[in-house]
Parts: C-alpha cells; sequence; structure tokens
C-alpha cells in the first residue's frame, strides 16, 4: 500500500511555544489531507480537510487560528500547533488520499503524540 | 457529534470465540472502512467495503455493510490474545469519519 511518512512521531514542548508536524505522502500524490486528533481512551476526531494550494476546512468547534494547516505541495501537509497548552497534549495523526481515490483505504501517517509541559 | 454509534464499547472474551462489533451511521457513504489500533498507537487498516457490497472476508473477518439500515458489522473468528485492541468503523463519504470504537480484549 502507499506509504505516509508523519514526523515527528513525538514532541515534548513548553507551554507558549508552537509545535509542527509534517505529513508526506511518499509515493502517490495526495490532493486531500485529513488531521485527526485523539485524546487517551477516545476515538479519533476529525480536526480539518487540507486540500493542496487551498485553505483547510475546519470542523466544527476547531480554532484555525490555532492549529494552523498548510497544504503546499501535492506531497506535503504540516499541522503547526501555535501556542500550546497542556490541554493541546494529544495524540496527532494525519490521513493522506490519492486524486480521484474516493472508494479506496485512506492512507495514515505514524501519529505524532504531543506533549505540553 | 462526528461520531456514529458503534457498540459495543468494550468487549471481553475467551480465546477462540468469536467477537462482533457493531456501527451504525446517519449520513450516505461511498465505503466503510474498519481499523484496528493498540495501545493509541497508528491505526491498522483491516477491510474497505463499498456502499454497493454486502459481505466482505479477509482471513478470520467478515464485514457486513446494510446500507438500508445504516449499519454495519464486523466479526472476528476463532479470537487471538493478539486480537485485543481497539477496533474503530470509519465512514467515508467526502471524508473519513471514525466511530467511537469498540475496545476488544481477549483473555487467554
Amino acid at each position: 500500500g502507499a506509504v505516509v511518512s508523519q514526523h515527528p512521531s513525538w514532541v515534548i514542548c513548553k507551554s507558549g511555544t508552537s509545535v509542527k508536524i509534517e505529513c508526506r505522502s511518499l509515493d502517490f500524490q495526495a490532493t486531500t489531507m485529513f488531521w485527526y486528533r485523539q485524546f487517551p481512551k477516545q476515538s479519533l476526531m476529525l480536526m480539518a480537510t487540507s486540500n493542496e494550494g487551498s485553505k483547510a476546512t475546519y470542523e466544527q468547534g476547531v480554532e484555525k487560528d490555532k492549529f494552523l494547516i498548510n497544504h503546499a505541495s501535492l506531497t506535503l501537509s504540516t499541522l503547526t500547533v501555535t501556542s500550546a497548552h497542556p490541554e493541546d497534549s494529544s495524540f496527532y495523526i494525519c490521513s493522506a488520499r490519492a486524486e480521484g481515490a474516493r472508494n479506496t483505504e485512506a492512507f495514515f501517517g505514524q501519529g505524532t503524540r504531543l506533549t505540553v509541559v | 457529534s462526528q461520531q456514529g454509534e458503534e457498540d459495543p464499547q468494550a468487549l471481553s472474551i475467551q480465546e477462540g470465540e468469536n467477537a462482533t462489533m457493531n456501527c451504525s451511521y446517519k449520513t450516505s457513504i461511498n465505503n466503510l472502512q474498519w481499523y484496528r489500533q493498540n495501545s493509541g498507537r497508528g491505526l491498522v487498516h483491516l477491510i474497505l467495503i463499498r456502499s454497493n457490497e454486502r459481505e466482505k472476508h479477509s482471513g478470520r473477518l467478515r464485514v457486513t455493510l446494510d446500507t438500508s439500515k445504516k449499519s454495519s458489522s464486523l466479526l472476528i473468528t476463532a479470537s487471538r490474545a493478539a486480537d485485543t485492541a481497539s477496533y474503530f468503523c470509519a465512514r467515508y463519504g467526502n471524508k473519513l469519519v471514525f466511530g467511537a470504537g469498540t475496545i476488544l480484549r481477549v483473555k487467554s
């Protein structure tokens, strides 16, 4: 299957700083990427849908100024958690979809565990 | 809420028994996918079933889809301790939305 690489796999940062998470599709062009957040013992919550070359579409309740998403190329989307606080500590995971691939499996990155201290 | 209903929330069975998990949704779908996740780690894709399909098999896994009832089920036969994990259904319309998940524990 296609490979999606997410980096870093874990990060610890101080409260008030910003953290950038990268999601790369290694062997296909991802016109759409999805960003999820997962709190302990809960399911994955869709945060936003990122389309190459256009603004991301955020789900209700997700602050777009706090979670900046950039999808500048067909192989890279980034999520920046700005002014992180302890309540932002979570598992963040991206998923990529190839152009025209509406009826195939989604390909997920390995996830990033963010801890804000 | 993004998450449709998934039941049971938790399931504990003995090794060798079958495990059945159910998923319901409200909107139309292109396909429905089942994933496994071990202890908050990455997701493992199990099966994708398209909206025009009713049943699909993969090894010890069997997935059914009833679009009239907007529901799907995942059956794991002859369970093993290694099957202990969280299982999620994910519905794909124009975006992939996950259900609440079922925590499966298989006791050896």
